[in-house]
């Protein structure tokens, strides 16, 4: 079965610093790999997505991930966070023939001033 | 272009009452989700249909049932409603898998159960 692991509840970063988010998952064939992202009350919006291909994806809003087969990982990050990206992020991995995806817990992005 | 709506925003129901949420989209996606958000606990698949007519079981679907009797909506009902299933609950569609398999997500409905 497929699973996702976001190892970091929250994480609080410095306006302007740089960000990164980490996301493990577990598999059996070659996953589909997707980044959400949900502001205070608000539903999910899609970040970046990775299906094959050039393993560092650009998604929206300046974030990028990298897809790493022998780590299983797909972490996010960003060269320079804004306020505006203080939110919840949830990594999520997809069983695409089934055409359904399992999420992970979420991390928290706390923006300091 | 409206994308993915919920109806209720929020709802308020005593132990045992029933009720529907409705979920419709106008991107004419064959599929669509529903979920459930508890703080700590991700996003966890209740329900979800791979086109009009169909339904599966997700991860948590026990005290929860759905109709996709229009490839526009999806309900999603609770029968007898339990304190447990106070929550957020979140509809999505998708356009189909592969690399059509991006999910657009409704505002949510807060639901609380007395």
């Amino acid at each position: 079965a497929q699973s996702v692991t976001q190892p970091d509840i929250h994480i609080t970063v410095s306006e302007g610093a740089s960000l990164e988010l980490r996301c493990n998952y577990s598999y059996g064939a070659t996953p589909y790999l997707f980044w959400y992202v949900q502001s205070p009350g608000q539903g999910l919006q899609l970040l970046l997505k990775y299906f094959s291909g050039d393993t560092l994806v650009q998604g929206i809003k300046g974030f990028e991930a990298e897809f790493k087969r022998s780590q299983s990982s797909f972490n996010l990050r960003k060269p320079s966070v804004h306020w505006s990206d203080a939110a919840e992020y949830f990594c999520a991995v997809g069983a695409a023939n089934a055409g359904k995806s399992t999420f992970g817990d979420g991390t928290t992005l706390t923006v300091k001033p | 272009n409206a994308g993915v709506t919920q109806t209720p925003k929020f709802r308020v129901l005593k132990t045992g009452q029933s009720m529907t949420l409705l979920c419709a989209q106008d991107m004419n996606h064959e599929y669509m989700y529903w979920y459930r958000q508890d703080p700590g606990m991700g996003l966890r698949l209740i329900h979800y249909s791979v086109g009009e007519g169909t339904t599966a079981k997700g991860e948590v679907p026990d005290g929860y049932n759905v109709s996709r009797l229009k490839k526009q909506n999806f309900l999603l009902g609770l029968e007898s409603a339990a304190p447990s299933q106070t929550s957020v609950y979140f509809c999505a569609s998708s356009y189909g898998v592969g690399e059509l398999y991006e999910q657009y997500f409704g505002p949510g409905t807060r639901l609380t159960v007395t």
